[in-house]
């Protein structure tokens, strides 16, 4: 069984650096044909998107996020990264890592629990 | 962008009764070379992440009841319970990833008892 596992600070400042990694276990983050996102929701808000990163490492972004955003694989630990920089009170979310691993690089079979991450002086 | 709308935004459904989704999304999400509509819908409980139900937009996932179903082609697309159980109490969430970036969710239906 696919597990995925965020961890990361759960306050982050104004104008800094927002950084999570999701840890996976039951599969290799290099399996062939899997795509791994990570997926925000503000509170009390819809999903969106922020971007992948192949079991290649190849990466592909939410143009509204692109400037700000850096998606990382580390195969010798099983893990994928999320580094989104300047953020605003606009970025504090829940933000989930998921797999896309059913033949579509977006259709989320497997996702974590997801931490609110607060963006507040 | 393809932006996804859903309707209702609320629906409450007795216990037994058949419950309704509606999702459209603003053009095709048909891709005429597989025959494929790249639509999918997820259940969502509070306090826990999204759970995917439908993906081709009439194919189960594995292990999700069959009182779960999903149909419609193109643009239109119904997410149907036919007898509401108390654990479908939860939002749920049409998606398109026809076209990505960025692959895009409607907005979410509350279901009640």
């Amino acid at each position: 069984q696919v597990q995925l596992q965020e961890s990361g600070p759960g306050l982050v400042k104004p104008s800094q650096t927002l950084s999570l990694t999701c840890t996976v276990s039951g599969g290799s983050i290099s399996d062939y044909d899997h795509y791994w996102n990570w997926i925000r929701q503000p509170p009390g808000k819809g999903l969106e998107w922020i971007g992948y990163i192949s079991y290649s490492g190849s990466t592909y972004y939410n143009p509204s996020l692109r400037s700000r955003l850096t998606i990382s694989l580390d195969t010798s630990k099983n893990q994928f990264s999320l580094k989104l920089s300047s953020v605003t009170a606009a970025d504090t979310a829940v933000y989930y890592c998921a797999r896309a691993g059913k033949g579509d690089r977006s259709l989320f079979d497997y996702w974590g629990q997801g931490p609110l991450v607060t963006v507040s002086s | 962008d393809i932006v996804m709308t859903q309707s209702p935004d609320s629906l409450a459904v007795s216990l037994g009764e058949r419950a309704t989704i509606n999702c459209k999304s603003s053009q095709s999400v048909f891709y005429s070379s597989d025959n494929k509509n790249y639509l999918a819908w997820y259940q969502q409980k509070p306090g826990q992440p999204p759970k995917l139900l439908i993906y081709w937009a009439s194919t189960r996932e594995s292990g999700v009841p069959d009182r779960f179903s999903g149909s419609g082609s193109g643009t239109d697309f119904t997410l149907t319970i036919s007898s509401l159980q108390a654990e479908d109490v939860a939002i749920y969430y049409c998606q398109q990833y026809y076209s990505i970036p960025p692959c895009s969710f409607g907005q979410g239906t509350k279901l009640e008892i």
